[in-house]
């Protein structure tokens, strides 16, 4: 299982609009409809924001939203509030040898 | 709604067995829906998942830990359980139990660092 790609970093203003991409292969991303975002603030467990691509858990607000075209995911958050600064990462099922789940990198989200 | 608190040692030593056990509360460990699951994340790094266990026992590792890994269930106990065999420093991380989807998980613990040191 090699990670997802994702880039390390990405930053936006407040109200904006930024998207976060989230690249595997057709043995991951490309194969299944389960991918997942999480949210991670500094010394905190990550949290669920998207699943299934575009699902959101009740209580995630609706500023969050997800999407997949071919091998790369896509993750929008939309009117950029300071609270959205975080590690963001995604994860996608994954059938090899067996099936598992695979994360990617990570990106750091900064609000300017 | 489901809680979950991970507990074991917090050092140990290099070739040594860790052992974590993660209890449940506030909801049933005999789902035939989530599976639990273990993921770990060294200091400043990414995410890595573990492995997960469905209630009935299955368990599905990492391919990159396989080797090294069991991951248990105790229904009696409401608690589920890891071990990774033969550590080293590669392996300090902030460890997580978590429960939902088998490729998606709702409910995390707070995580617990496990140092790997002589």
């Amino acid at each position: 299982q090699s990670a997802l790609t994702q880039p390390a970093s990405v930053s936006g203003s407040p109200g904006q609009s930024i998207t976060i991409s989230c690249t595997g292969t057709s043995s991951d991303v490309g194969g299944y409809d389960y991918v997942s975002w999480y949210q991670q603030h500094p010394g905190k467990a990550p949290k669920l924001m998207i699943y299934d691509v575009t699902n959101r858990p009740s209580g995630v607000s609706n500023r969050f939203s997800g999407s997949k075209s071919g091998n790369t995911a896509s993750l929008t958050i939309s009117g950029l509030q300071a609270e959205d600064e975080a590690d963001y990462y995604c994860s996608s099922y994954t059938v090899t040898t067996t099936k598992g789940v695979v994360f990617g990198g990570g990106t750091k989200l900064t609000v300017l | 709604q489901v809680q979950l608190q991970e507990s074991g040692p917090g050092l140990v030593k290099p070739s040594e067995t860790l052992s974590l056990t993660c209890t449940v509360s506030g909801g049933s460990i005999n789902s035939d829906t989530y599976y639990w699951g273990w993921i770990r994340q060294p200091p400043g790094k990414g995410l890595e998942w573990i492995g997960n266990i469905f209630y009935s026992g299955s368990t599905f590792y990492n391919p990159s830990l396989k080797s090294r890994v069991t991951i248990s269930i105790d229904t009696s106990k409401t608690q589920f359980s890891l071990k990774l065999g033969s550590v080293t420093a590669a392996d300090t991380a902030v460890y997580y139990c978590a429960s939902g989807l088998f490729d998606s998980k709702r409910t995390w613990g707070q995580g617990t660092l496990v140092t790997v040191s002589s």
